[in-house]
């Protein structure tokens, strides 16, 4: 079993929709939980990181953490085209390791 | 800023020639991680260095592949001899000292193909 764990979609909506998103986690020592976005053909990059558990908002995106049940969550408001890209949960534990461990990532395609 | 560089972008190879692939991380950065990515496994750490030392190399899958990074500007992965199933998107990427690492900035990738 995978330490995370991530749908790998595909998963198609039409602009506008909310989208969620959403990866378990078997490691309970996990402290640090990131979502990175991928276009095609291009490397990762950072979306939003929350620390332990909570939640965190940036403009159209909010990020869940549930700790008791090794579960996050990424949600989109008001999707747009633009945000068609492979979507990868990464997370760290709080030991001084700086590896992240990813999940296999979600494609999400927003139809305009 | 440039970002983090790598080349080549796209590497065609046959089976049991050396591979080398590059990378210049941001500078200033102290971390830097080397990544295979493919679609039956994702993104899988590989190896990552410290101020130029290598931290945790358990990710290198076998004896055939190795990295170094010889100053804080490069770094280089071989694979001596390469195969088929090496054929995957490499991914270079640094972070700076500050955090916790959650901040990792990627390359474009090199798209390595062994045929």
């Amino acid at each position: 079993q995978k330490e995370v764990e991530q749908d790998p979609g595909p998963l198609s909506v039409p602009e506008g929709a909310i989208v969620s998103l959403n990866c378990t986690y078997s490691n309970s020592a996990f402290q640090y939980f990131m979502w990175y976005r991928q276009y095609s053909r291009k490397g990762p990059e950072l979306l939003m990181y929350t620390y332990s558990s909570g939640n965190k908002e940036d403009g159209r995106f909010t990020a869940q953490v549930d700790k008791s049940s090794k579960y996050i969550s990424l949600f989109i408001r008001d999707s747009q085209p633009s945000d068609s890209a492979t979507y990868l949960c990464a997370m760290s534990g709080n030991t001084g390791r700086r590896a992240l461990t990813f999940g296999s990532g979600t494609r999400l395609q927003v139809q305009p | 800023d440039a970002g983090v560089i790598q080349s080549p972008r796209h590497e065609v190879t046959e089976m049991g020639q050396e591979v080398t692939l590059r990378c210049k991380p941001i500078s200033g950065h102290d971390y830097l991680f080397w990544y295979r990515q493919t679609m039956m496994r994702g993104l899988e750490l590989l190896i990552y260095f410290n101020n130029n030392v290598p931290i945790d190399d358990s990710g290198m899958p076998e004896d055939r592949f190795s990295a170094k990074m010889p100053n804080a500007s490069f770094s280089t992965l071989k694979i001596q001899p390469s195969e088929p199933r090496d054929s995957a998107v490499y991914f270079c990427a640094s972070s700076p000292r500050q955090g916790a690492g959650e901040t990792q900035y990627f390359g474009p990738g090199t798209r390595l193909l062994v045929l």
